[in-house]
């Protein structure tokens, strides 16, 4: 069965540095999504990516933030200037339509 | 706004009751997920409704548009049914993104 990977599982990094989370949503899968958990919180929207641009954000999502789809099969977030806050698990999503498919998601830990 | 309430935020059971975890949400939506997660922390989508009933083994989800209320059933519970149990809706305005509630931990003592 199709699933949604990511990679890696685990990212530590210190603040400031830049780090790149990866995720390969389902082949025909056209709606991609990252949403992050701070622990002990709900899971948040972050950004829709469809038709290779951003199709909403949410106010996270400033201009620390970004998302591209390089190629055919990956999706990546990008935070430029990472800060403690920002230690959180993130997930991506793909859709066809409604129904959204979950990857396994990265911990991020910021120091 | 949209917010999505679940109640109860936790529940602890003895293996074989029946379990009923609630959804109520503020906006009129297009479909809501039932979703579950693990401790490791992994998604896992359980059903996806948009209006009616689904069943799938132990699992029972039903959905009231009018009421804008949906429940998650489970069956002659298990303890490898503990986890944690979210719901989450797509509104009818913007795009498909998911809008979450806060989880029901439950836990099935054996």
């Amino acid at each position: 069965e199709p699933e949604v990977t990511q990679t890696p599982s685990h990212q530590v990094t210190q603040m400031g540095q830049e780090v790149i989370l990866r995720c390969v949503p389902i082949s025909n899968h056209l709606y991609f999504y990252w949403y992050r958990q701070i622990l002990g919180q709900k899971v948040e929207f972050l950004v829709s990516f469809y038709n290779n641009e951003i199709s909403e954000k949410s106010e996270i999502f400033d201009d620390q933030f970004s998302v591209e789809r390089p190629d055919g099969s990956n999706f990546t977030l990008k935070i430029r200037s990472t800060k403690l806050e920002d230690s959180a698990m993130y997930f991506c999503a793909s859709s066809a339509m409604y129904e959204q498919y979950f990857g396994p998601g990265t911990r991020l830990t910021v120091t | 706004k949209n917010e999505v309430e679940q109640s109860p935020q936790n529940l602890t059971a003895q293996e074989g009751e029946f379990i009923t975890i609630n959804c109520s949400y503020s906006v009129g939506i297009s479909a809501l997920h039932w979703l579950q997660q693990h401790p490791g922390g992994g998604i896992v989508s359980l059903f996806m409704l948009s209006s009616g009933k689904k069943k799938h083994g132990r699992l029972i989800a039903t959905i009231n548009i009018q009421e804008k209320h949906s429940s998650l059933h489970i069956t002659a519970s298990h303890p490898r049914d503990s986890a944690v149990y979210i719901c989450a809706v797509i509104s009818n305005f913007g795009n498909e993104k998911l809008t979450f509630g806060t989880g029901t931990r439950l836990t099935i003592i054996p």
